[in-house]
């Protein structure tokens, strides 16, 4: 059961370089966010999507683009990357009883 | 809006010790409030969860009771282990329940033996 994937593990970029952080899930869940964790302030949502077509702002979407294309799949793209996007970036699903299952985390480095 | 505030960290104990994390939160009508541990490496998993007032959510010796009064989810274990070494995180999802979680800044625990 593999649950939530999220590629790559580590990356490190150039400052206006573009990449994609892939996340999908197999458990048919229609909830779906990207979280960053920065040190001393937790997590916090970026982009969040309640099923196939539908994607809404978190708290901080400046920089960062989704789409949401099927139920399984739900990339984060950084168009042009900055250093404060260094992160370690987590993509989540809901299940039916509330609980969020998160990916191993993609740690991103902008140089 | 919607926040949570926890205890700074990090928190360090010896092996057996007793075990509080503080956590408060600020939200309208009747959130559900949750405590995940992310142990080194790896990403966030659910350790309990209470969803209405004076609920006690409790998983591997952990516990916590939703106080509605002091708006408080305070998280004990009465004899903590190594292998509780991890960074807890105390989160909401407001009452509208989008599936949005707020997170408080998590408490990094160390248990030594």
């Amino acid at each position: 059961n593999a649950g939530v994937t999220q590629t790559p593990k580590f990356q490190v970029l150039k400052t206006g370089q573009s990449m994609t952080l892939q996340c999908a899930q197999d458990m048919n869940h229609e909830y779906m966010s990207w979280y960053r964790q920065d040190p001393g302030m937790g997590l916090r949502l970026i982009h969040y999507s309640v099923g196939a077509g539908i994607t809404d702002q978190g708290e901080v979407p400046n920089g960062y683009n989704v789409s949401r294309s099927t139920t399984e799949d739900f990339p984060l793209r950084l168009l042009s990357a900055a250093p404060s996007q260094t992160s370690v970036y987590f993509c989540a699903s809901k299940g039916n009883t509330g609980e969020l299952f998160f990916g191993e985390g993609s740690r991103l480095t902008v140089l | 809006g919607n926040s949570v505030t926890q205890m700074e960290g990090p928190v360090t104990l010896s092996e057996e010790a007793f075990l509080t994390i503080n956590c408060t939160y600020t939200a309208t009508g009747y959130p559900s409030l949750f405590w995940y541990v992310q142990y080194p490496g790896e990403g966030l998993q659910l350790l309990l969860k209470a969803t209405k007032a004076d609920d006690k959510g409790s998983n591997k010796g952990f516990e916590a009771t939703y106080r509605k009064e002091t708006t408080s989810f305070h998280l004990e274990k009465g004899s903590v282990q190594v292998s509780d070494s991890a960074v807890y995180f105390c989160a909401l999802r407001g009452s509208s329940n989008t599936g949005k979680l707020i997170f408080g800044q998590g408490t990094t625990l160390q248990v030594k033996p």
